[in-house]
């Protein structure tokens, strides 16, 4: 699985958009790229994936860039319960064992 | 809500101690994985099944197994703690078809602290 770099911490005012990016320049033509965050100590929750063309529900939006070396997570109006660890993740699925491969994530913090 | 249930949620052992972790699957899904995830850190990969088998294993050693039921539901067991083994554990359900994208859904965790 490619590996995926995302920055460190991100601060973000309530209400605004908050844009989430994410490098993923070995990325491969299988791969998909998935988005989940994590509230203190609670279980990852999933929030979106995509393999090329941007994608959007209820929780976020996805832009992957044309070339798909990287991509940006956004969430168009945050709340201070948006305060959470986001981790990128390229996945590809091979009929094998689909395992996630978690980084470090990006700390986002919603601030009043 | 995810509909995967994962027990005990907190759980105190010393060394050398066995565990037992137990996790049900959303309704529906036949693929369960396992996760370790050490404080400060994202979650490690510990192995997964399909269908009642070993469908892939992580970097982790032979005194963490697991199995799965005919419901699909999976347990975690570890022998020998080691005060490294304090971490929370995490399982994920998945419709497991293989040949297409299956989103993983996790489960609150459960709390191990090994004294």
């Amino acid at each position: 699985d490619a590996k995926t770099t995302q920055p460190p911490s991100m601060d973000c005012a309530e209400g605004r958009a908050a844009n989430l990016p994410c490098n993923h320049s070995t990325i491969s033509g299988n791969e998909y790229v998935y988005w989940y965050r994590q509230i203190h100590s609670q279980g990852p929750q999933y929030i979106i994936h995509g393999l090329k063309n941007n994608e959007t529900n209820e929780m976020a939006s996805l832009i992957i860039t044309e070339d798909r070396k990287s991509s940006t997570l956004i969430l168009p109006h945050a709340t201070l319960r948006d305060t959470a660890v986001y981790y990128c993740i390229a996945l590809s699925f091979q009929g094998g064992s689909e395992k996630l491969v978690f980084g470090k994530g990006t700390k986002l913090t919603v601030n009043p | 809500e995810t509909g995967v249930t994962q027990s005990p949620t907190h759980l105190i052992k010393t060394r050398g101690q066995q565990v037992t972790l137990r996790c049900s699957s959303q309704s529906g899904h036949n693929t369960v994985s396992w996760y370790q995830q050490a404080l400060g850190q994202g979650p490690q990969f510990i192995f997964q099944y399909y269908r009642e088998e070993e469908n892939g294993r992580g970097n982790f050693p032979p005194r963490f197994s697991g199995l799965q039921f005919p419901n699909y539901s999976s347990e975690l067991n570890v022998n020998a703690l080691e005060l490294d083994d304090s971490a929370l554990y995490l399982c994920a359900s998945s419709l497991g078809l293989g040949r297409s994208q299956e989103t993983q859904y996790f489960g609150p965790g459960t709390r191990l602290l090994v004294l």
